[in-house]
């Protein structure tokens, strides 16, 4: 099925553990993107990056690092997990920069 | 960045119509979407305006004024699987795609 996949989909993790989260898409879009999404506060834009090899920085960045080294995957990097990065993230893409997302199912993590 | 604005939470009655609000403060303007997510799940593609006026998908209606930094949408029959959290987002002058808060709509019986 075509899509974006997630892994882990949930996850308990101890504080300054280093941690990545996955995320692939078979739909050849060149934009994608990682959001976060907390109670109350909505979704917030952690990194994208709007073609292969390219990354830029969102509304919340800090703590956070992506790398973009082909098309189809677009990993982010926890490298010192804290408690404030409890949240369930989300990756999505699409097929431009001007085009809607597409969202992948979400990876609950919780940092104790 | 963006400053959006949109009621937290509304109720309305199976059958009945609900306009939800959007309001917005964005450098550059390229687009304006509008997302339904339910509880545990990933948001799904609702609507997307980049042009004033509005746009009819089904029972659903997006409207958009640049002038004024406003849209709504509006859900017409409702019905029990339209109880959602529904998201406005706004894609700026660079591209990225901001939401608000979102918007939680309960339907009952």
């Amino acid at each position: 099925i075509a899509g974006i996949t997630q892994a882990p989909t949930s996850q308990i993790l101890a504080a300054g553990r280093r941690m990545t989260l996955r995320c692939t898409q078979d739909m050849r879009h060149n934009a994608m993107y990682w959001y976060r999404q907390d109670l109350g506060l909505g979704l917030r834009l952690i990194h994208y990056s709007n073609t292969a090899g390219t990354t830029g920085k969102g509304e919340v960045p800090d703590g956070y690092s992506v790398s973009r080294a082909n098309t189809d995957d677009f990993p982010l990097t926890l490298a010192s997990a804290v408690p404030s990065q409890t949240s369930v993230y989300f990756c999505a893409s699409s097929k431009a920069a001007t085009g809607e997302l597409f969202f992948g199912e979400g990876s609950r993590l919780t940092v104790l | 960045g963006q400053n959006i604005d949109q009621p937290t939470e509304m109720t309305a009655t199976e059958g009945a119509i609900v306009q939800i609000n959007c309001t917005y403060q964005t450098s550059g303007f390229n687009g304006l979407f509008w997302y339904q997510q339910h509880a545990g799940e990933a948001p799904t593609f609702l609507s997307y305006n980049v042009l004033d006026g509005l746009e009819e998908k089904g029972r659903f209606s997006s409207f958009l004024s640049r002038s004024k930094g406003y849209s709504y949408l509006l859900l017409k029959e409702l019905q029990m699987k339209d109880s959602a959290s529904y998201l406005c987002a706004v894609r700026d002058g660079d591209y990225k795609l901001s939401f608000g808060a979102g918007t939680t709509v309960t339907v009952r019986a």
